[in-house]
């Protein structure tokens, strides 16, 4: 069964700290990774897509990484702000007809002042 | 910068009653999605339109749940009756969908929040 498994399930962290999301899958045929930031009571929203041939992918602050061999995936935040307190979201898509995607239960992740 | 509109944002309703959420995708947008989330697990696949048509309902309650989407653009999800268990985020979702590309960059709505008493 395709999974997607992220840790840790949340975190806490002070501001200006650095701090690394990680993400495993089995999903196969593998298509993209994507990485999602869901602020409480909104839709989630893209931070970075990656495909099989892209090791890593930066936005801002926000820099994710892929083994395609492993299946891992990483998504590391550099110098938190208060703003970065939110829900982070690993979705992996198959490569099957349509494109079916499976998306992990997410990190929650706490910045303190 | 075009967005995905969904109405209500908060929805109370009592168990047995019906209810129903709307999404208006981006336009252009051929895909359309509806999700269930609950607090603190990731989105879960309930629908999958493309234009006009159901591609993927597998996991939708087809005993309680319906969705449409008649003229290819906005949808309606519908809930009938509404059960305690149904309490959740209801996440709406287009993407523009490009044959041959595997980038199916999905937009997220702002959700409606559910509850039911």
């Amino acid at each position: 069964k395709n999974q997607v498994e992220q840790s840790p399930q949340s975190l806490i962290i002070l501001e200006g700290k650095n701090c690394t999301l990680q993400c495993n899958y089995t999903v196969s045929p593998f298509s993209n990774l994507r990485w999602y930031k869901q602020d409480t009571g909104r839709g989630p929203v893209s931070l970075t897509i990656m495909t099989f041939s892209e090791n890593t992918k930066s936005n801002g602050r926000y820099t994710a990484t892929l083994d395609a061999d492993t299946k891992q995936s990483s998504l590391h935040i550099t110098a938190s702000q208060l703003s970065d307190s939110a829900s982070y979201i690993c979705v992996v898509s198959e490569k099957t007809g349509g494109f079916k995607t499976i998306f992990g239960a997410g990190t929650r992740l706490f910045v303190k002042a | 910068e075009a967005e995905v509109a969904q109405s209500p944002r908060y929805k109370i309703t009592e168990k047995s009653q019906a209810v129903a959420f709307w999404c208006d995708p981006i336009s252009g947008h051929a895909t359309l999605y509806w999700y269930r989330q609950i607090l603190g697990q990731g989105p879960e696949l309930l629908v999958q339109f493309q234009d006009e048509s159901v591609v993927d309902d597998s996991q939708l309650p087809k005993d309680r749940f319906s969705a449409e989407r008649l003229k290819g653009v906005d949808s309606t999800l519908k809930i009938q009756p509404a059960e305690l268990g149904d309490s959740a985020m209801y996440l709406c979702a287009s993407s523009l969908n490009i044959a041959g590309q595997g980038h199916y960059e999905q937009y997220f709505g702002p959700g409606t929040r559910l509850t039911v008493t």
